[in-house]
């Protein structure tokens, strides 16, 4: 298994900032997403963030609104840009290894209000 | 696009009682996860199904999966106010390495 740290674990923020969540994984591993959980909802895919390269946004997710950053195999930033009561969720930083069962851990997540 | 549908979406039911949660999805996958996630929390993993066929329990829970079928379904027996916490089913897309969530059942158990 893999331990994953992730904060903030949540913030009060205003309308029009931008706010970066950090993940750090205690283990090299292949693949990390980003989701999002809106209250109430299931989990919807934010991004695959890639080592050394741009993420892979899903669709109804932009770079210029979610920028992600993986610049190795342990850590990642996701950062809500512009932020709108809308943003308001849980986002959840998950990671995985390929070469095993492709169980996906994921952190405590990081509860975001928008005011 | 490899969509998940979970059913049903809420459940409440007594101690004692038995239920069944089924989670279809829409195109070939090889694997298929389940997932707890109590109140305020992240998700807590459950079970691992890689094969068609394959079954594991644990505790009053039990999943399986057929991928003929292409539904996997999680088994309560004898439930326990415990058991209260919202599950997901989670399909990993074959090709494209994406994990696509279910909708959510939401099980409620009254003493």
């Amino acid at each position: 298994s893999a331990v994953i740290s992730q904060k903030p674990s949540r913030d009060i923020c205003q309308r029009g900032t931008s706010l970066t969540i950090q993940c750090q994984v205690d283990s090299q591993v292949t693949m990390m997403f980003w989701y999002r959980q809106q209250p109430g909802q299931s989990l919807t895919l934010i991004a695959t963030a890639n080592q050394g390269s741009e993420a892979t946004y899903e669709s109804g997710f932009v770079i210029d609104k979610f920028p992600i950053s993986r610049p190795n195999l342990t850590f990642s930033t996701l950062t809500v840009s512009n932020m709108s009561p809308e943003d308001s969720s849980i986002y959840l930083c998950s990671v995985s290894a390929v070469a095993n069962t492709g169980e996906l851990f994921f952190g405590e997540g990081s509860r975001l209000t928008v005011l | 696009e490899l969509k998940v549908e979970q059913n049903p979406l809420f459940l409440s039911m007594q101690e004692g009682k038995n239920y069944t949660i089924y989670c279809n999805y829409s195109t070939t996958s090889d694997r298929l996860y389940w997932y707890r996630q109590d109140p305020g929390k992240s998700l807590e993993s459950l079970f691992v199904l890689l094969s068609n066929g394959a079954v594991k329990q644990e505790g009053r829970l039990m999943a399986s999966l057929d991928t003929k079928a292409r539904l996997s379904t999680l088994h309560i027996t004898a439930a326990v106010h415990d058991l209260s916490a919202t599950y997901f089913c989670a399909a990993l897309t074959s090709g494209t390495y994406k994990y696509i969530f279910g909708t959510g059942t939401r099980l409620k158990v009254l003493a």
